[in-house]
């Protein structure tokens, strides 16, 4: 199984900060990897796929990143509505594996 | 607007059987991969498996904890995506969660809002 490994687990922000969030796989997926960005009690939202393409309906201060074993997901100013938990996920190779999460706190 | 709605959830013994439903609507159902994805309580998202399209003969994939028990279905003549399971297990305990792949893609672009499923005695 291809394991994705998030880091780091959580961090702590204010608001205005740019903030990066680094998800690592086992192996090469090329680009078949996604974001998805979670609150307490609700589903996941998606917000990029291919590595680097923005779901419609995601702001543009999402971005991001990689390929290969390596990829980024960046937030260019985080608001008060960007405090959540991000997972990425690969969806090159059965099974599907996501990354541990990171949480997004307020400093 | 694509929903997609699961139903089914509730507290089951070990060693018993559930079936989870998710009704959708939006979209030609047909033409999606459609998935299971669960998180137990407190936990990070676990994939549990996939049905491809009809296209694709509906083929299914399972994840390693959950193959031969759980089985994938779907009749697209009522825009529903079915998840038996048997044999279940406390680890089993979590919001179960469908979801959609795009047309011509395999992320997940939609989710539904989660049913929960508590096994214990």
């Amino acid at each position: 199984d291809i394991q994705m490994t998030q880091s780091p687990s959580s961090l702590s922000a204010s608001v205005g900060d740019r903030v990066t969030i680094t998800c690592r796989a086992s192996q090469g997926i090329s680009n078949s990897l996604a974001w998805f960005q979670q609150k307490p009690g609700k589903a996941p939202k998606s917000l990029i796929y291919d590595a680097s393409s923005l779901q419609s309906g995601v702001p543009s201060k999402f971005s991001g990143s990689g390929s290969g074993t390596d990829f980024t997901l960046t937030i260019s100013s985080l608001q008060p509505e960007d405090f959540a938990t991000y997972y990425c996920q690969q969806y090159k190779i059965y099974p599907l594996t996501f990354g541990g999460g990171t949480k997004v706190e307020i400093k | 607007e694509v929903q997609l709605v699961e139903s089914g959830g509730g507290l089951v013994q070990p060693g018993g059987s559930l079936r989870l439903s998710c009704a959708v609507s939006g979209f030609t159902f047909s033409d999606h991969y459609m998935d299971w994805v669960r998180q137990a309580p407190g936990k990070g998202l676990e994939w549990v498996g996939r049905t491809r399209n009809k296209a694709n003969s509906y083929t299914t994939e399972y994840a390693a904890s959950v193959k031969g028990r759980f089985t994938i279905s779907r009749d697209d003549a009522k825009n529903s995506l079915f998840l038996q399971m048997n044999s279940l297990k406390t680890e089993d305990t979590a919001v179960y969660y469908c979801t959609r792949s795009p047309r011509d893609n395999y992320y997940f672009d939609y989710w539904g809002q989660g049913t929960l499923v508590t096994v214990s005695s």
